[in-house]
């Protein structure tokens, strides 16, 4: 398996557009998370999913973010519009239920300037 | 609110020393508590898991434990070698939930 796979590795973009992070899950894992990495906050969990169903979305920070993950094998998450306050390393990552052995992707930078 | 803290921020030690990482969490009602690596511009990699019921546990060089009434667990590493040189998180559940609660890492260098 080619691990847990996010798209674009980096994102430079200007405020007030449309951002969309993408993640592919292990196959056969059935929680899919999205953390948020910055310098002063750290690592930040924004929403996790169980069998494609959002169960925790306490962290998405405002209106502005929304995710989804319409089938098993595939995630978006979404900033409209974008802000300078955006810009930080998104993460995604899976794992089975209960196993807690939990498989990060490389990451998206973004940039919002 | 449980946090999760991690000290120091940075070390840094001769290759060949052995050194322990610090977490301290305040809340003892965990689940279980993991230890990640996460090396410049790459994701984060699982070292250690151990359960609420555990004490320890341990691979190759190695060993992480947990004293929940203290609300603490250590990182050990030993004989370092350059190539441990990384951030090093830990991160815990509570109650059941996935949602893992970070700390901000300790960025280790381990000189040649």
């Amino acid at each position: 398996d080619a691990g847990v796979i996010q798209s674009p590795r980096h994102e430079v973009t200007e405020m007030g557009q449309e951002v969309t992070l993408r993640c592919k899950p292990i196959s056969g894992h059935n929680s899919l998370f999205w953390y948020r990495q910055t310098m002063m906050r750290g690592l930040e969990l924004l929403i996790y999913f169980n069998n494609n169903v959002p169960i925790d979305d306490s962290g998405m920070p405002e209106d502005r973010f929304s995710a989804k993950m319409p089938n098993a094998s595939f995630s978006t998450l979404k900033i409209q519009p974008s802000e300078p306050r955006d810009s930080a390393v998104y993460f995604c990552a899976s794992s089975l239920v209960g196993n807690y052995g939990y498989t990060f992707g490389s990451g998206t930078r973004l940039t919002v300037v | 609110k449980q946090e999760v803290t991690q000290i120091p921020a940075a070390l840094s030690v001769p290759e060949g020393e052995n050194l322990v990482l610090n977490c301290s969490f305040t809340d003892s009602a965990i689940y279980n508590l993991q230890w990640f690596r996460q090396d410049p511009g790459k994701g984060l990699t699982s070292l250690l898991l151990i359960q609420s019921s555990q004490r320890e546990q341990t691979s190759g060089r190695l060993n992480a434990s947990l004293d929940k009434s203290s609300g603490r667990s250590t990182l050990y590493i030993a004989a370092s070698q350059p190539g441990d040189s990384a951030t090093y998180l830990c991160a815990l559940t509570q109650g059941g939930s996935e949602k893992l609660v970070f700390g901000k890492g300790t960025k280790l260098t381990v000189n040649p």
